[in-house]
């Protein structure tokens, strides 16, 4: 059974980059689309962005300046970086599966809260 | 940018009951559509994709349909364990859009 496991830090102050991989158990990371989606605490879900373990990525627009994804195959992780962070970009964050470049999310992690405050 | 609107952003319901769930494209996706539920504190799961194949696990009182700008997610007889929030998502073009969820609660 696949499992995916988001970590990092569960505070950042603003302007700072915030920094979090997602560790996947039970499976390959290898030939999978890789997502990272996020959700303020009420609110609904936001998709920042999608890595192929090729190496290519496509970052949500209303983000990309800011969004950096990068993946590490001999560990089966991949991370995210998000830049210059303000309170705006506070929420759980969670990495997902697609199995196609066309696919749904069909494994999710746990969830990470990150909250940015000084 | 594909804007969803999904419908009712509330539903209240009592246990037994058919309900259904909306969601309106702004323009054609084909089938490229996903339906998940949410429960308070826990990730979304996958319930359908490709607007109705039912993902594996998923009790067969749940049913999708639909394509091009409309769908439907339709749970035949809500269960107690079914109250929940639901998204649905487009997959057929970037960025992939959610949907603003329909909370399900108890009547």
């Amino acid at each position: 059974q696949v499992q995916l496991q988001e970590s990092g830090p569960g505070l950042v102050k603003p302007s700072e980059t915030l920094s979090l991989t997602c560790t996947v158990s039970g499976g390959s990371i290898s030939s999978y689309y890789w997502s990272w989606i996020r959700q303020p605490a009420g609110k609904g879900l936001e998709w920042i962005g999608r890595i192929y373990t090729s190496g290519s990525t496509n970052y949500n627009p209303s983000l990309k300046s800011r969004v950096t994804m990068s993946v590490d195959t001999s560990k089966n992780q991949f991370s995210l970086k998000l830049s210059s962070v303000t309170a705006a970009d506070t929420a759980v964050y969670y990495c997902a599966r697609a199995s196609t470049a066309m696919a749904s999310f069909d494994y999710w992690g746990q969830g990470t809260l990150v909250t940015v405050s000084s | 940018v594909i804007w969803m609107t999904q419908s009712p952003s509330l539903l209240s319901a009592s246990t037994g009951d058919r309900v259904t769930i909306s969601c309106r494209m702004s323009q054609g996706i084909s089938s490229y559509l996903a339906w998940y539920q949410q429960k308070p504190g826990k990730a979304p799961e996958l319930l359908i994709y490709a607007a109705s194949t039912l993902q594996s696990g998923v009790p067969s009182r749940f049913s999708g349909s639909g394509s091009g700008t409309d769908f439907t997610l339709t749970i035949s007889c809500l269960q107690s364990e079914d109250f929940a929030t639901y998204y649905c998502q487009q997959y057929y073009s970037f960025p992939r859009t959610f949907g603003q969820g329909t909370k399900v609660e108890i009547k």
